[in-house]
């Protein structure tokens, strides 16, 4: 237990479906992420919410849809998904302190898009 | 940018043998993680070392910051030990500058 737990684990959809992952820390963090990790690839970062405001968004395409509502939830909103977006989903906090950030992460969402 | 860089990508190794793992990265960073990522793919902390050694248990990490990279040793493997390790590096204050290495796949074997 990290501290970090996303719900779904597992999620199957169409490509003209919308659905919802959600991620919860437990650990009073102030900073929360989104990563994408695709096979044979190394994890990439898509969004990075600080105190609930977006500070950072790479260029991810916009049918990704974040939403913070508080520091300790995190949401990321699936809407007319490709095949290409099918990949393991991992949220992370961390403490956002000045000199100390290090990343905690929860077990992954595994998104299949048919 | 910044490169991260692993090796080896894939190590197999018999039950109780030890290993170094190793991480270069082509700038300087403000921080330094190591990860295991098991085969359900959960990514456990394993070190938070910017600079240093720390030492776990069976598991120990050395970062030289000044010659851009990092070690982590494994000692006595155990099956459970086998899975992804990753590294990953922080770049001042900018959250996309977090990048993650390609990983080692690690297979211990009885």
């Amino acid at each position: 237990e990290t501290g970090v737990t996303q719900t779904p684990r597992h999620l199957v959809m169409g490509m003209t479906n919308k659905k919802s992952l959600k991620c919860e820390q437990h650990l009073g963090h102030n900073a929360m992420y989104w990563y994408k990790q695709s096979a044979k690839k190394p994890l990439e970062l898509m969004f990075v919410y600080s105190l609930e405001e977006r500070v950072e968004n790479n260029s991810v395409p916009s049918r990704f849809s974040p939403e913070c509502p508080n520091s300790s939830h995190l949401f990321l909103h699936l809407h007319t998904l490709q095949p290409e977006d099918s990949a393991l989903y991992l949220c992370a906090s961390s403490p956002d302190r000045v000199g100390y950030n290090e990343q905690f992460f929860g077990p992954g969402t595994r998104l299949t898009v048919l | 940018g910044i490169q991260v860089e692993q090796s080896p990508p894939d190590l197999i190794l018999q039950e109780g043998a030890n290993s170094t793992l190793r991480c270069n990265f082509s700038d300087s960073v403000n921080n330094l993680q190591w990860f295991h990522q098991n085969p359900w793919g959960q990514l456990i902390n394993l070190f938070y070392i910017p600079s240093g050694t720390k030492q776990n248990g069976r598991l120990s990490a050395t970062t030289v910051a000044t010659e851009r990279y990092s070690l982590l040793y494994i000692s006595s493997s155990q099956t459970t030990d086998s899975g992804v390790y990753f590294c990953a590096v922080e770049l001042g204050t900018s959250y996309d500058k977090v990048i993650f290495g390609p990983g080692t796949s690690l297979s211990v074997i009885p």
